[in-house]
């Protein structure tokens, strides 16, 4: 079974403290991993897509790199504006049509 | 550019009421559609999908039925809601099977 795992759950950082949030994933052939990013009260906003192992992607202060096994979602000197919980997702080749999400980690920045 | 639309946003129903939710896109033909269940503490979780008109594959067995009467107009309905059906159910839309979903912003569904 496709399963993707987050870590941390939770994480607080001061503005400016850069860190990485972790998503672990099985997958029977993996087609892609999306990153996604959701506000309180509001639908994921898509991020990055990631096919192959090496590939990275980056967007302001994120960037989102891909192993076998793994992807990192790297801020950089984080402003309270990307405070959100951040959500990974997975697409295997068979069943494409269906996205595995993690249970997201929620960030918090403070200023 | 593309748009998607959900309502109601948020939606109070007793026990044993039917539903229907709403779910359209502007600016795209023939999208493939999503509807997900977002559970307090759990992940996304698909409920059905559709690539074309009349076209439903579901999931996951439950109390709900999905319909697509016109190319960028997608529904989710009940006939009887259960308290188990509360969640957060959101909509999405993609040009094709391998490329990104987008989600609209969701309807808030407390069932009483």
């Amino acid at each position: 079974e496709d399963q993707v795992t987050q870590s941390p759950e939770a994480l607080r950082l001061q503005e400016g403290e850069s860190s990485s949030l972790n998503c672990s994933y099985t997958v029977s052939g993996l087609r892609g991993l999306f990153w996604y990013r959701q506000d309180p009260g509001k639908g994921p906003e898509f991020l990055f897509t990631l096919y192959s192992a090496g590939e990275e992607k980056e967007k302001e202060r994120l960037k989102a790199t891909l192993t076998k096994k793994e992807s990192f979602l790297h801020i950089t000197a984080p402003k309270p504006e990307d405070s959100a919980t951040y959500l990974c997702a997975v697409q295997a080749s068979q069943g494409a049509q269906k996205l595995v999400f993690g249970q997201g980690t929620r960030l918090t920045i403070n200023p | 550019s593309q748009t998607i639309h959900q309502w109601p946003a948020t939606l109070v129903q007793p026990v044993g009421s039917p539903l229907s939710l709403e779910c359209t896109v502007e600016g795209t033909s023939n999208p493939n559609l999503y509807w997900y269940r977002q559970a307090a503490g759990r992940g996304l979780q698909l409920l059905f999908y559709s690539v074309g008109i009349g076209q439903i594959s579901s999931e996951v067995p439950q109390n709900l039925s999905a319909s697509r009467p016109q190319d960028r107009q997608f529904i989710l309905s009940s006939k009887k809601l259960l308290l188990s059906d509360s969640g957060f159910y959101l909509c999405a839309w993609s040009i094709s099977t391998y490329q990104p979903q987008h989600f609209g912003d969701g309807t808030r569904l407390s069932i009483l």
